[in-house]
């Protein structure tokens, strides 16, 4: 067990719908980031939030958006979704985020879109 | 860009037997992770690598890092069942020096151990 949590594991919904992920980073842990995986795509990193502030973008869609909380718990928000948005979304900490600590994965977000 | 890339992708070995998988970088970092995942499960971290020639071990996993080739190999030694998995190598784009960024993954190495 990482420390980090995710909610809610699974998640089914159908194409044009919005859906919200969230995740509760490690104790004492104030940088967020989200990854998807997925089987054509593999793991890709969508972005990164550090003390509420946004930090880095990776391949996120237009269509994708997040947020970090003052209790520094993050939001990912997909909206008018499509099958292919149908993976594996994770969420990591660290502490500070900045490229010199370890990230720790929570459990995940299966998101199933039909 | 940073690109990450491994081989083998797949690889079905014997208990008992040694293997090496090899992930290569293409931009300059002095900083890899190796991660396992089960199937349908989380990334569970092995190793961080932080400098050029870090080796760490751990059972019958070691891994090391050498910079100036940006690669790094993970070997199995006298391989068991249980460490059949996926093993991925990523790296932290941002302490390349590209700014703060996420991690690069590689496609990962599915590994099957049969007895």
């Amino acid at each position: 067990d990482s420390g980090v949590t995710q909610t809610p594991k699974h998640l089914i919904t159908a194409t044009g719908q919005r859906v919200t992920l969230r995740c509760s980073p490690r104790s004492g842990d104030l940088s967020v980031y989200w990854y998807q995986q997925s089987l054509d795509q593999g793991l890709q990193f969508l972005i990164q939030y550090y003390n509420g502030e946004e930090r880095a973008k990776g391949n996120i869609l237009e269509r994708f958006s997040a947020q970090q909380f003052p209790d520094l718990h993050s939001e990912l928000n997909l909206s008018s979704l499509e099958l292919g948005d149908s993976a594996l979304y994770f969420c990591a900490s660290s502490v500070a985020g900045a490229g010199l600590d370890e990230q720790f994965f929570g459990p995940g977000t299966r998101l199933t879109v039909l | 860009e940073l690109k990450v890339e491994q081989n083998p992708l797949f690889l079905s070995m014997q208990e008992g037997k040694n293997y090496t998988i090899y992930c290569n970088y293409s931009t300059t970092s002095d900083r890899l992770y190796w991660y396992r995942q089960d199937p349908g499960k989380s990334l569970e971290s092995l190793f961080v690598l932080l400098s050029n020639g870090a080796v760490k071990q751990e059972g019958r996993l070691m891994a090391s890092l050498d910079t100036k080739a940006r690669l790094s190999t993970l070997h199995i030694t006298a391989a068991v069942h249980d460490l059949s998995a996926t093993y991925f190598c990523a790296v932290d784009s941002m302490y390349s020096g590209g700014g703060a960024d996420g991690l690069t993954f590689g496609k990962g190495t599915h590994l099957i151990i049969q007895p």
